[in-house]
């Protein structure tokens, strides 16, 4: 029962250099979701899925890039990291509906020097 | 758009005291309202939940009322433990639409024996 699960777990770039973040949910989601933690700053959402194939931007999305070609995953990418790239990034998903729960990763703690 | 806002923190409890941990909204419509905890090291995850105004979610003798007259949706515990320290976000969701899922900045909480 693996629910969501991020990876890497960690991960040190030079700045100018690209990676992608992959989670993958087992739960049959609709709804997925990529969020940086920064200290003092909460959460903030990156960009979201409501489904196969459809992707959409949320409070922070310059920078970064997502895919979603199978409902189970959701990928987003880095292209060129720059030191403000530096955060936790945790990854969610739901079904659809009032109320519904959010599962969450354990996070990638990103450090780009 | 909608936002959250929590009482800064951190908090700093001795075991067995009360807890509160304020929390206000701005949001068109009803939404959804969730206190999600993160302990050390780990992802989010569920803490408890109300859909409707009125409705009063609890959950390992954490609670919260939706209170549409105050917008406000307070963390209550009666008496602390130790391992209740954590952060505690507070998040609200609007149905339709977007979907999105929006949290304050976080509460630290730290329960001393």
């Amino acid at each position: 029962n693996a629910g969501v699960t991020q990876t890497p777990k960690f991960r040190v770039l030079k700045t100018g250099q690209s990676m992608t973040l992959l989670c993958a949910q087992d739960m049959n989601h609709e709804y997925m979701y990529w969020y940086r933690q920064d200290p003092g700053m909460g959460l903030r959402l990156i960009h979201y899925s409501v489904g196969e194939g459809t992707t959409a931007k949320g409070e922070v999305p310059d920078g970064y890039n997502v895919s979603r070609l199978k409902k189970q995953n959701f990928l987003l990418g880095l292209e060129s990291a720059a030191p403000s790239q530096t955060s936790v990034y945790f990854c969610a998903s739901r079904y659809q509906g009032v109320g519904t729960e959010a599962f969450f990763g354990q996070g990638t703690r990103l450090t780009v020097v | 758009g909608n936002s959250v806002t929590q009482m800064e923190g951190p908090v700093t409890l001795s075991e067995e005291a009360f807890l509160t941990i304020n929390c206000t909204y701005t949001a068109t419509g009803y939404p959804s309202l969730f206190w999600y905890v993160q302990y050390p090291g780990e992802g989010l995850q569920l803490l408890l939940k109300a859909t409707k105004a009125d409705d009063k979610g609890s959950n390992k003798g954490f609670e919260a009322t939706y209170r549409k007259e105050t917008i406000s949706f307070h963390l209550e515990k009666g008496s602390v433990q130790v391992s209740d320290s954590a952060v505690y976000f507070c998040a609200l969701r609007q149905q339709g639409g977007s979907e999105k899922l929006v949290f304050g900045k976080g509460t630290k909480l730290t329960v001393n024996p």
